[in-house]
């Protein structure tokens, strides 16, 4: 089945720091979508972006469906920004949403 | 506009029992998935329905299974609960089928 693989699993920074998430898919996608989960366990929407850049505010995300890999760009990070960040992607054969393993990100103040 | 709501919102169940886990989608929003969270295997998606019918399916056994109504409303059930079901319970809706999904804040499942 697709693999789908976030890298870093895991990234400790200062606050005010800028980070890169990265989000690569093994086979053809219908769609992707970029999740912040929070510490209480909600998910919240960061992105839905099958192709192309999106931004909203310190947060844009950048999707090359032909190369297989999205990024997720955070500038200027807050501690509020904490957290894990998901990928998922929806498999073109059938339909099918598979979860990334998630970055775990920690902004120290 | 109301966000997704699922309730309960906590759960403890023993070996054995059963549970009903329910999901209110955005208001609007006519497909409802849900998924199971656990720290060892990640975000795994069950079930997705779509106008009362269930469109897609992941790998998990036969005790677990959802339905949906008209209004759009979901529920899941799992039966002869295991203790490996502990996980927190999500659901998402999305307007369409194959389209933008929201997450509810998900149930709490511990099984003693």
């Amino acid at each position: 089945g697709i693999q789908v693989e976030q890298s870093p699993p895991d990234l400790i920074l200062q606050e005010g720091a800028n980070s890169t998430l990265r989000c690569n898919f093994s086979d053809s996608v219908n769609n992707l979508q970029w999740f912040h989960q929070n510490p209480w366990g909600q998910l919240i929407n960061l992105f839905y972006i099958p192709s192309g850049t999106k931004q909203n505010g310190r947060l844009s995300a950048t999707t090359v469906a032909t190369e297989r890999y999205s990024l997720l760009y955070i500038s200027s990070s807050q501690t509020t920004d904490s957290g894990v960040y998901f990928c998922a992607v929806e498999r073109k054969r059938d339909d099918k949403i598979i979860f990334g393993k998630g970055t775990r990100l920690h902004i120290l103040p | 506009k109301a966000g997704v709501t699922q309730t309960p919102r906590y759960l403890i169940k023993t070996r054995g029992q059963q549970v009903t886990l329910s999901c209110s989608p955005i208001s609007g929003h006519r497909s409802v998935s849900w998924y199971q969270q656990t720290p060892g295997q990640g975000l795994q998606f069950l079930f997705e329905y779509f106008s009362e019918t269930q469109r897609n399916k992941g790998n998990f056994p036969g005790r677990f299974s959802g339905r949906q109504f008209s209004n759009s409303r979901s529920e899941m059930n799992v039966s002869t609960l295991e203790l490996g079901d502990s996980a927190l319970y999500l659901c998402a809706s999305s307007r369409l089928a194959t389209y933008e999904q929201y997450f509810g804040p998900g149930t709490r499942l511990t099984v003693t």
